[in-house]
């Protein structure tokens, strides 16, 4: 168990709509990551956040956004869903940015 | 534009054997070169890293060698046993302290016979 959560495990949901998920780091981690893992594919980076902060982006579509709030958790929010969207979706966290990431089980996304 | 190339994707090796996973680069900016584990259902988890001025690391069972003129690094899985089958990440760390990212490859499913 590597102390990162995510919620829900599991998600399915039509097109067109809107889902929020979310992570809570390790204790003592400043630094969370998303990434996307779909079928037959390696890990795609989406983004990062540091202490509340935006720190990098990766190929995040204009469609998600996300935020780190005070208590460090952090929510992934995707819109618009198209089918194309259903994936395992994985938080990680870190001490600090750069350092050694742990990742939580993920959240696998359906879209119907 | 996949920055870290994998390779192979798949991989079935028998128990006791050594399976080798290579993985290739072209930034020369990269500093720092994790391999992940992951096994089906669970998330990716870090298993040994190397840095760039070391030729090679040994955690255990696992060896990462690194060729930074060829800008390659593997993954060697000495002894490898049952429980070793699961998928297997590379992973190059870049950007500048406050901005670093890592870029990872697609992933080798490695399966070892009993």
């Amino acid at each position: 168990d590597s102390g990162v959560t995510q919620t829900p495990k599991h998600l399915i949901t039509a097109t067109g709509q809107r889902v929020t998920l979310r992570c809570s780091p390790r204790s003592g981690d400043l630094s969370v990551y998303w990434y996307q893992q779909s079928l037959d594919q390696g890990l795609q980076f989406l983004i990062q956040y540091y202490n509340g902060e935006e720190r990098a982006k990766g190929n995040i579509l204009e469609r998600f956004s996300a935020q780190q709030f005070p208590d460090l958790h952090s929510e992934l929010n995707l819109s618009s869903l198209e089918l194309g969207d259903s994936a395992l979706y994985f938080c990680a966290s870190s001490v600090g940015l750069g350092h050694e990431q742990y990742f939580g089980p993920g959240t696998r996304l359906t879209v119907t | 534009q996949q920055q870290v190339k994998q390779s192979p994707q798949s991989l079935i090796v028998q128990k006791g054997g050594i399976p080798i996973i290579n993985c290739a680069y072209e930034n020369t900016a990269f500093d720092y070169f994790p391999w992940y584990q992951q096994f089906p259902g669970k998330g990716p988890a870090l298993l040994i890293a190397i840095r760039p001025d070391v030729s090679e690391k040994k955690e255990g069972r696992f060896t990462i060698s690194f060729n930074k003129s060829a800008k390659q690094f593997s993954l060697h899985i000495m002894d490898s046993q049952p429980g070793d089958s699961a998928t297997y990440f590379c992973a190059a760390r870049e950007g500048f302290p406050g901005t670093y990212k890592y870029i990872f490859g697609t992933g080798t499913r490695l399966k070892v016979l009993a």
